[in-house]
């Protein structure tokens, strides 16, 4: 049973756009949702998180959007730069377990 | 400082055989995590260490896969016999606290399996 459920599987945006990732999960224990940028050949890095207590959370270009009500968070990367050409993965925990990761979305930006 | 660090970085072994995968975590993290990155799968849970803790082996797809992590620091996953399906990236992670702290990954070994 998949725990985390991330679309599309890929995407691709004009140099500039949003690119917008979706997550859904089903537990509602989690408490830390975490995103993952991964460039080829190298591991996954932490890009941004959340926890439940708030909305939305920015950094940089980089935001973060958390529906509670519908156990769904999102990522928007604004002003998106063909350097952002990545997989992303969302993440969910709570407490002392490990992330379980959703399957990833590879975005590619063009110019 | 210095991140993860795995090895080797790329592993070609014939089906049938044992391979051992290496993780040198960050020093002074307690916890450590194996992931496998099959291509359109994502991250795969399969072992997490944390501090002297009995390790959470959930994730083990069969009793083919060990690991072991001595002195707290470094960490071995053994493959027995292996099959063409466990070719995959083997990610390796440690965090400082482990649970909801920042996971650092290495660069992975790539396994595969004639």
């Amino acid at each position: 049973q998949q725990q985390v459920k991330q679309s599309p599987q890929s995407l691709i945006v004009q140099k500039g756009g949003i690119s917008i990732i979706n997550c859904a999960y089903e537990n509602t224990a989690f408490d830390y949702f975490p995103w993952y940028q991964q460039f080829p050949g190298k591991g996954p890095a932490l890009l941004i998180a959340i926890r439940p207590d708030v909305s939305e959370k920015k950094e940089g270009r980089f935001t973060i959007s958390f529906n509670k009500s519908a156990k769904q968070f999102s990522l928007h990367i604004m002003d998106s730069q063909p350097g952002d050409s990545a997989t992303y993965f969302c993440a969910a925990s709570m407490g002392n377990t490990p992330l379980v990761f959703g399957k990833g979305t590879r975005l590619s930006v063009i110019a | 400082g210095a991140g993860v660090s795995q090895s080797p970085s790329n592993k070609v072994t014939e089906k049938g055989k044992d391979v051992e995968l290496r993780c040198d975590p960050i020093s002074g993290h307690t916890a450590l995590y194996w992931y496998r990155q099959s291509l359109g799968q994502g991250l795969e849970f399969l072992i997490y260490f944390q501090g002297n803790s009995a390790p959470d082996k959930s994730g083990l797809p069969s009793d083919r896969f060990s690991a072991e992590r001595t002195g707290g620091s470094v960490s071995t996953l053994t493959i027995q016999r292996t099959q063409q399906e466990d070719s995959a990236v083997y990610l390796c992670a440690s965090s400082l606290l482990g649970g909801g702290d920042t996971q650092y990954f290495g660069p992975g070994t790539r396994l595969t399996v004639l």
